[in-house]
């Protein structure tokens, strides 16, 4: 079983709708997540992160974090074209510099 | 602020030769840096882990004597691919972090990559 899993799409959504991308992770014992949006040929920059239980909303992006049943996820209200890229979920399992496990990434694409 | 910076930005080279690549943070102290590899439509694999001043943290597979990793100071560490092959055609990315960084308190900040290609 994969540390952490995700569709790996392709996902397409029109725009203006809601995008829905999921994320589940293996250990228990994880702490931090992480959603990553990354752009072709680009590095990764982090739209959110979230460490308790229930929704965290940060504009037109809700992170929302299910710990009990190991599920993570990313609601992107009124998708605009520019929201085209590639989300990658990460986990880490303590606070502190410790490194970071990315699933395989969504790759989401928002129909005009 | 927190901005991660990363030279070359693209690398061709022969088979054999040994490829060096830099990860600077510009305006903060990095206390530890991370060295990813991905390969096309693929997710992030860690490399290793570095802290300033100490010998890196490899990851299961990732052989040691191949790619080689300084972290000299809290400012910069260097992956160098030794006798590189084309396999090792990929994009590194680094990151680099310090205790109670960004307000997610661990982020770790991403330089832009450097893609490799090995003919």
């Amino acid at each position: 079983q994969k540390e952490v899993e995700q569709n790996s799409g392709p996902l397409s959504v029109p725009e203006g709708a809601i995008a829905s991308l999921n994320c589940t992770y293996s250990d228990r014992g994880s702490q931090s997540f992480f959603w990553y949006r990354q752009y072709s040929g680009k590095s990764p920059e982090l739209i959110m992160f979230i460490y308790s239980n229930g929704d965290k909303e940060d504009g037109r992006f809700t992170a929302q974090l299910n710990k009990a049943s190991q599920y993570v996820s990313l609601l992107i209200r009124d998708s605009q074209p520019s929201d085209s890229a590639t989300y990658l979920c990460a986990v880490n399992i303590n606070f502190g510099n410790e490194k970071l496990t990315f699933g395989t990434g969504t790759r989401l694409t928002i129909i005009p | 602020g927190a901005v991660v910076s990363q030279h070359p930005s693209r690398v061709i080279c022969k088979s054999g030769t040994s490829v060096k690549i830099e990860c600077r943070s510009l305006d903060f102290q990095a206390t530890t840096m991370f060295w990813y590899r991905q390969f096309p439509k693929q997710s992030l694999m860690l490399m290793a882990t570095s802290n300033e001043g100490s010998k890196a943290t490899y990851e299961q597979g990732v052989e040691k004597d191949k790619f080689l990793i300084n972290h000299a100071s809290l400012t910069l560490s260097t992956l160098t691919v030794t006798s590189a092959h084309p396999e090792d055609s990929s994009f590194y990315i680094c990151s680099a972090s310090f205790e109670g960084a960004g307000e997610a308190r661990n982020e770790q900040f991403f330089g832009p990559g450097t893609r490799l290609t090995v003919l």
